[in-house]
């Protein structure tokens, strides 16, 4: 199986600032590599497919890059809607692991 | 509009087993593969199950594989979840997903609200 490993865990941020959020697979997925955000008692919500294409109505805040083992989420200009948990998830092959998260809090 | 409407969960003793539904409407379920995704108390999502539009390609996470079983009724737009030997740590909000494609290699679009497994003595 695909192991994803997505750092940092955490990440303290403020009102502004630019974040990026990393995701690495155990082996090569080409970019079959997809972010999704959660908020507490909400459903997950799809931001980028195909590791670097935003989802339809999805900000251009949010931007994705990588291939094979190493992807990146950047978020600038971070307002308070924005804190939230992030996952990264390979759809390369079942089963489809996800990361472990990155929770973004504010500063 | 499409939606996702889980149904199925509850409360139930380890061991025993329970068959989790979805109810999918706005789009053409049939061209589109289906997932099943769980979060469990305090932790991270854990993709659990995916099919494929024909069932003809079926996965499974290492956790449950042996224990669920994932299918799908395109004639009533239905996607289920039979999960047989539940253990405590079973207990989970779980989500249908609709994916972009109707293969294997496809991403979660669309998500439900969930329903909540509580696998308990």
């Amino acid at each position: 199986d695909i192991q994803m490993t997505q750092s940092p865990s955490s990440l303290s941020a403020s009102v502004g600032d630019r974040v990026t959020i990393t995701c690495r697979a155990s082996q090569g997925i080409s970019n079959y590599l997809a972010w999704f955000q959660q908020k507490p008692g909400k459903a997950p919500k799809s931001l980028i497919y195909a590791a670097s294409s935003l989802q339809s109505g999805v900000p251009s805040k949010f931007s994705g890059s990588g291939s094979g083992t190493d992807f990146t989420l950047t978020i600038s200009s971070l307002q308070p809607e924005d804190f939230a948990t992030y996952y990264c998830q390979q759809y390369n092959s079942y089963p489809h692991t996800f990361g472990q998260g990155t929770k973004l809090e504010i500063k | 509009e499409v939606q996702l409407v889980e149904s199925g969960g509850g409360l139930v003793q380890p061991g025993r087993s329970l068959r989790l539904s979805c109810a999918a409407s706005g789009f053409t379920f049939d061209n589109y593969a289906m997932h099943w995704v769980r979060r469990a108390p305090g932790k991270g999502l854990e993709w659990v199950s995916g099919i494929s539009w024909n069932s003809g390609g079926i996965g499974y996470a290492d956790s449950v594989k042996g224990r669920f079983t994932i299918s799908r009724d395109n004639a009533k737009n239905s996607l289920y979840l039979q999960m047989d030997s539940l253990r405590a740590e079973d207990t989970a909000l779980y989500y249908c997903a609709k994916a972009d494609c109707s293969g294997a290699s496809c991403y979660s679009v669309y998500w439900g609200q969930g329903t909540l497994v509580t696998v308990s003595s």
